[in-house]
Parts: C-alpha cells; structure tokens; sequence
C-alpha cells in the first residue's frame, strides 16, 4: 500500500505567501525526503530529515516531522513564481531494504504573480 | 544540469517495436534506479542496480529488460509493450544503496506507445 500520501494534492497560492504542504505516511521510517517536480523535468531533492529529528531548514524551506503522528510537513516562506511545480515525500522501506523510496502522488503548487 | 543524464527524452513507438532507453551518470555513483511515473499515480520504483548487481526487481513485466554494463550506465530495454506502459520513466542514481541518501534524477523518457 502507499506509503506516503500529500494534501493537498493541488495549493494556489500568490507570490510573498507562504506555501504549506503535508504528507503522511504508514509504517516505521529511517528517514523522509522531500523533492520538487517542474513539469517535464525530473525529480530534485530538496532535504532529508531523519527520525530522530523534529525539524530542518534549508534557505526558505522548513521541514517538519512528527514520528507520532506519522506526519511531515513542508513550508515554503515568501513563495515565488519560480516555485511553481509538484512537491512529493518520499520515504525509505526501513528494514532490510531501507534503501527503497516510497513517492507519494504529490502536492501540486502554483504560485501566481 | 543534475548530472544524470537521459536519452532519448521523447520516444514514440508501436507495440512491436524494440527500443532502449539510455541513462549516463556523471557522479561518481555506484547505484542505479529505474522507475515508471504515470498520470496520478505515484511514482513506482522498477529496478536497482548497486556496483552493477540487480538488486531489486519490483515485479516488473518481462518486455522490460534493464542492463547495467557499468556504474556509470543503465539502460532499459523495451520489447512487446503495451498501451499502459506508456509513461514517464525516470532514472536516479545515489552514492550507494543504503538508507539516507539523496537520489538524483534524471529528466526522463517520455514514452507513448501507440
């Protein structure tokens, strides 16, 4: 079954705004990725937080993680057109093959001018 | 410029055709992926590669046949398929295969079968 699931699955927001998007997942996990899709491009990893952290930044990205809950989320501060694209989580299978990503379907974001 | 580079980034073919798609990396990596990205659906891992080994087959259909001849390069290679294969296909690669680690994409294969 899928691991880890987005919402929403589609945020229109204006520029300057901040951009909020949340993924759940299922089971035990040794660490959440996050990873931006422009169209027609390939994936590009934005941060990795690993479970026994609570929160990252990277520049306007802040990652969060509840491992109680089984929740992350991303916050985008001060969002700009060039923002625009489809944002996944991505987490690993633990165990023996924590090294297998599981994708969400992705939150699409559109910032507007 | 990701460092992952894939060819062709369009390819049109018939169900009898025989094609492959190429992946070149740049990194210095020793693990490959291949995985199918369709519309509304998540992103599904294919095959691993680590130091030229397949380690992992993810149920993957037989008219997919992927090689590794070296770290550096994994193709797939394409017979008999079907409308539904038709996707997106994505290759990534990272340092090695183990947890905590960053995988870098390619720009992908877009595949319409006809």
């Amino acid at each position: 079954s899928q691991q880890g699931e987005e919402d929403p699955q589609a945020l229109s927001i204006q520029e300057g705004e901040n951009a909020t998007m949340n993924c759940s997942y299922k089971t035990s996990i040794n660490n959440l990725q996050w990873y931006r899709q422009n169209s027609g491009r390939g994936l590009v990893h934005l941060i990795l937080i690993r479970s026994n952290e609570r929160e990252k930044h990277s520049g306007r990205l802040r990652v969060t993680l509840d491992t109680s809950k089984k929740s992350s989320s991303l916050l985008i501060t001060a969002s700009r057109a060039a923002d625009t694209a489809s944002y996944f989580c991505a987490t690993d299978a633990g165990g023996g093959s924590n090294y297998k990503l599981t994708f969400g379907k992705g939150t699409l974001l559109t910032v507007n001018p | 410029e990701t460092g992952v580079t894939q060819t062709p980034r369009h390819l049109v073919m018939g169900m009898t055709n025989k094609k492959s798609l190429k992946c070149e990396q740049h990194l210095g990596h020793n693990a490959m992926y291949w995985y199918k990205q369709s519309a509304k659906k998540p992103l599904e891992l294919m095959f691993v590669y680590n130091f030229k080994e397949q380690t992992e087959n993810n149920s993957v259909p037989s008219r997919f046949s992927p090689e590794c001849p070296n770290s550096s390069h994994l193709f797939l290679h394409l017979h008999t398929l079907q409308p539904e294969d038709s996707a997106l296909y994505l290759c990534a690669s990272t340092t090695r295969v183990t947890a905590n680690q960053p995988q870098h994409f390619g720009d992908g294969t877009r595949l319409s079968i006809l």
